[in-house]
């Protein structure tokens, strides 16, 4: 159980383009998913927390109209790269948390992530 | 001062051996404590969770939090090669609030 799949995991686009990311828990329903970006050799950066049915709530330093999240239902979670930049290039995941199983309520999936770069 | 710091890397150990990762946190209201494995190019993975002080076993994983001191550690008996990865700490401060992470410490585990 608590699958999270990523789609698509590996895109490569144009500067200036908007890019966007699926999230999708499979076997659950989170009702929070989380947007971390990794560049090489560096740790997860939480970028951005996704509630279903209201505004995600960004991290300090991360441009809220530049990274839009949509949690439009409790198992889908996008995120849209808009302008993409070659700073932009990273390695985007995301996680979910299943609030019903018993045992480990406030454990985070991670999915598969996915690599962004933009030429 | 980082809010999840771990011991330097890189790590490493013959097949065989015990490997052990340290990670120290600044928050003292932290309530959950994970460890995760991260192959080069994949996502983290679950390896561990900790939730009170002492040790808590897992097969050759053993995570051991002491609250008091403000640390948390992994050892990997019996340490294997497809043990080598990027091990990553992560803390967190309320029962639902948001991972912070460790720079993580690279494992490698030599035949």
């Amino acid at each position: 159980g608590a699958v999270v799949s990523q789609h698509p995991s590996r895109v490569i686009c144009k500067s200036g383009t908007s890019v966007k990311i699926e999230c999708r828990s499979l076997d659950f329903q989170a009702t929070t998913m989380f947007w971390y970006r990794q560049f090489p050799k560096q740790s997860l950066m939480l970028m951005a927390t996704s509630n279903e049915g209201s505004k995600a709530t960004y991290e300090q330093g991360v441009e809220k109209d530049k990274f839009l999240i949509n949690h439009a239902s409790l198992t889908l979670s996008t995120l849209t790269v808009t302008s993409a930049h070659p700073e932009d290039s990273s390695f985007y995941i995301c996680s979910a948390r299943d609030p019903l199983q018993a045992q480990r309520p406030s454990e985070q999936y991670f999915g598969p992530g996915t690599r962004l770069t933009v030429t | 001062q980082k809010e999840v710091e771990q011991n330097s890397g890189p790590l490493s150990v013959p097949e065989g051996a015990i490997a052990s990762l340290n990670c120290t946190y600044s928050d003292r209201g932290s309530q959950s404590f994970f460890w995760y494995r991260q192959y080069s190019g994949k996502s983290p993975e679950l390896i561990m969770s900790i939730y009170s002080n002492g040790d808590k076993e897992d097969g050759r994983f053993t995570a051991q939090l002491n609250k008091a001191s403000q640390y948390v550690s992994l050892l990997i008996r019996d340490s294997q090669p497809s043990d080598s990865a990027t091990y990553l700490c992560a803390v967190r401060g309320t029962s639902y609030g948001k991972l912070t992470f460790g720079q993580g410490t690279i494992l490698t585990v030599h035949p």
